[in-house]
């Protein structure tokens, strides 16, 4: 199975500051055929199910600001938040899709300081 | 606007089989996988396999081989989920998400979970 592994595990805060999450995967998550890179990330808020906020190593749903992007290639990606605000407070996870069993990072909790 | 709603809260004792249910509206059902995660208490996600909403073929992680069954119901446009010979550990929240057939975007969709908790 390829493992997902986060930096930092913890990030405290500020609002209005810049932000960023590590994510490395044990195989290149890099599809040939296709050119796509199969990486995800997702907020899970304080009580609630899972969003998604970036598919596909870069791309954004509807809906998700603007401030938030996704970067990386091959086993090393980033998500990164430009502008913190109060309502992005909770646990980040990122997930491979190239290979089953779909596998998620432990996940980086997010808190203001 | 889409939903994934899931059955109610389950409490089962060790070696029992769960059932649970997600039933999907406001989109096209045949045009999107359903995925199961689960999430253990004060744990992160982990993914337990996927299945077809026509076909009813199923892809499930190597660790619930033997034990989870999911199958579909085009005609209620529902998921199922059978876990069985349940024991302490698969205490759990268990969510159903949805992925596109035909050029995936991730889990678009999630439903509000289901807490399946196992206790003698």
């Amino acid at each position: 199975d390829i493992v997902m592994t986060q930096t930092p595990l913890s990030l405290p805060v500020t609002p209005g500051e810049p932000a960023s999450i590590s994510c490395r995967s044990s195989q290149s998550l890099f599809d040939s055929d296709d050119g796509n890179t199969y990486l995800d990330w997702y907020l899970q808020k304080p009580g609630q199910s899972p969003q998604l906020l970036i598919y596909t190593l870069s791309f954004r749903p509807s809906g998700v600001p603007d401030r938030f992007s996704g970067s990386g290639s091959g086993t090393d990606f980033t998500l990164k938040i430009s502008r913190v605000e109060a309502e992005d407070v909770g646990i980040y996870y990122c997930m491979q899709r190239i290979d089953f069993p779909w596998t998620f990072g432990q996940g980086t909790k997010v808190e203001i300081k | 606007q889409v939903q994934l709603m899931q059955s109610g809260a389950e409490v089962k004792t060790p070696g029992a089989s769960v059932k649970l249910s997600c039933r999907a509206s406001g989109y096209t059902f045949p045009n999107y996988f359903i995925y199961w995660v689960r999430q253990a208490p004060g744990q992160g996600l982990e993914w337990m396999g996927r299945v077809h909403p026509s076909l009813g073929s199923t892809t499930y992680a190597r660790k619930f081989q033997g034990r989870v069954t999911m199958t579909s119901d085009t005609s209620t446009s529902t998921v199922y989920m059978e876990l069985s010979r349940l024991r302490s550990e698969d205490t759990a929240m268990y969510y159903c998400a949805r992925d596109r057939l035909v050029g995936t975007t991730g889990l678009d969709y999630w439903g509000q979970g289901t807490l399946v908790s196992v206790s003698s």
